[in-house]
């Protein structure tokens, strides 16, 4: 079984579209994040959500959107996409906060095109 | 905010060889987690390691605290350890990346 599953895998898309990525997990944990990892690798948070608290890393536009229809998924909203909203993507869970261990989703590479 | 530094960048090793990766941190941290992101880009959870050593088959890992820096030991490589390499610590409940360690074993 799957811990924490992303879908699409792939996701190819023109610049100003609007789209979605989905992430589930079923480890309960009750903590969800969203990563971006860059075409350097560099990984960075974007955002860190349990049922109590949504936070969000200031860096990143408010065209990303986290919505959470329950504690096993945290879907990513993404509008008006642009170039370099290309990446890879990926999806977390934690037990409780951050401090403790997290697992990682397989990934979605996005590219705007 | 707390700066992560990894080293080596790169490594390339023959298969059989022990290798030794580094991270540095800036600031105390209240946890340092190790993963391994292998070529089809999956990341994988080695190590939830503040302090102390741990060891899991052939890699182990310390955290001295104090002194602000971790370890990372891959003894024997099998060309699946090949991949990417990061440490990422805690600040402010929210996890800081290093730069990743590429690891290359050659057959």
């Amino acid at each position: 079984d799957t811990a924490v599953s992303q879908t699409p895998k792939y996701l190819v898309t023109q610049m100003g579209n609007d789209k979605s990525i989905k992430c589930e997990q079923n480890l309960g944990h009750d903590t969800m994040y969203w990563y971006k990892q860059d075409s350097k690798k560099f990984l960075k948070i974007m955002f860190s959500y349990n049922n109590k608290e949504l936070i969000i890393n200031e860096t990143v536009p408010n065209r990303f959107s986290p919505k959470s229809p329950d504690k096993a998924h945290l879907n990513l909203h993404i509008n008006s996409l642009e170039l370099g909203d290309s990446a890879v993507y990926f999806c977390a869970s934690s037990h409780g906060t951050p401090r403790r261990e997290q697992y990682f989703g397989p990934g979605t590479r996005l590219t705007v095109t | 905010g707390i700066q992560v530094e990894q080293s080596p960048p790169d490594l390339i090793l023959q298969e059989g060889a022990n290798s030794t990766l580094r991270c540095n941190f800036s600031d105390s941290v209240n946890n340092l987690q190790w993963f391994h992101q292998n070529p089809w880009g999956q990341l994988i959870n080695l190590f939830y390691i503040p302090s102390g050593t741990k060891q899991n088959g052939r890699l182990s890992a310390t955290t001295v605290a104090t002194e602000r820096y971790s370890l990372l030991y891959i003894s024997s490589s099998q060309t699946t350890d090949s991949g990417v390499y990061f440490c990422a610590v805690d600040s402010n409940y929210q996890l800081i990346w290093g730069a990743g360690t590429k690891l290359i074993i050659k057959p």
